[in-house]
């Protein structure tokens, strides 16, 4: 079955930490995006990458760091520097990177502070 | 930059009954994406929009996009209770990114 997989499902991280969530997809897509998910706000846009070893910043960028080495792997870094980092992340992928797409979501990593 | 509000955003319904959500931006879109989060879960795309005025329907659910591809609403007939979740409208101005509403949450009164 294709899809998005996001691991761990439970992250937790202590204060002056780096933590990576991994994000991988078998959907051949070109776009991936991570999202954080924050009660009453809705999905804000962190990171996306419409094709591989290039991407951009979304709306809350700061404190978070990506790469895009292969198609199928988008992992994101939560540094020390984020330093409001409980949410839960998610991320997709799309086709191609134009807002005409729509997005696969994986099932979510929940991120809190020791 | 572009906002889009989503409004209200919880709804509780009886079972059986119709209800209304709605999608409003600042900017005209170039075209409107639907999703649901069942609670727990993460979200699936239902519909895009993209001309004005344009309505589409799945089974029990419609989906507009307004003449001024500036709002958007999702009408529910007859709900069920796996209609529980959240709902999220997502717009963009012609560009890669997508601009989440907050969402409206609907819980379901047996």
């Amino acid at each position: 079955d294709g899809g998005i997989t996001q691991s761990p499902k439970y992250l937790f991280r202590k204060e002056g930490q780096n933590v990576t969530l991994s994000c991988e997809q078998n959907l051949n897509h070109d776009a991936m995006y991570w999202y954080r998910q924050d009660p009453g706000q809705g999905l804000r846009l962190i990171y996306y990458s419409q094709i591989v070893n290039d991407f951009q910043k979304g709306d809350i960028a700061e404190g978070y760091s990506v790469s895009r080495e292969k198609k199928e792997s988008f992992p994101l870094t939560v540094t020390s520097a984020q330093k409001n980092p409980t949410a839960f992340y998610l991320c997709a992928s799309s086709l191609q990177g134009d807002s005409n797409q729509p997005q696969h979501f994986g099932d979510g990593t929940r991120l809190s502070i020791l | 930059g572009q906002q889009v509000m989503q409004i209200p955003q919880y709804q509780h319904v009886q079972e059986g009954e119709d209800f209304t959500t709605y999608c409003n931006s600042s900017t005209t879109l170039s075209n409107i994406q639907w999703y649901k989060q069942r609670p727990g879960g993460h979200p699936v795309f239902l519909i895009q929009l993209v001309k004005s005025g344009e309505v589409k329907k799945q089974k029990r659910l419609t989906f507009q996009f307004g003449e001024a591809k500036k709002n958007s609403s999702l009408h529910i007939t007859a709900t069920q209770t796996t209609d529980v979740g959240t709902y999220f409208c997502a717009g963009s101005q012609d560009d890669y990114k997508l601009s989440f509403g907050a969402g409206t949450t609907v819980t379901v009164r047996a």
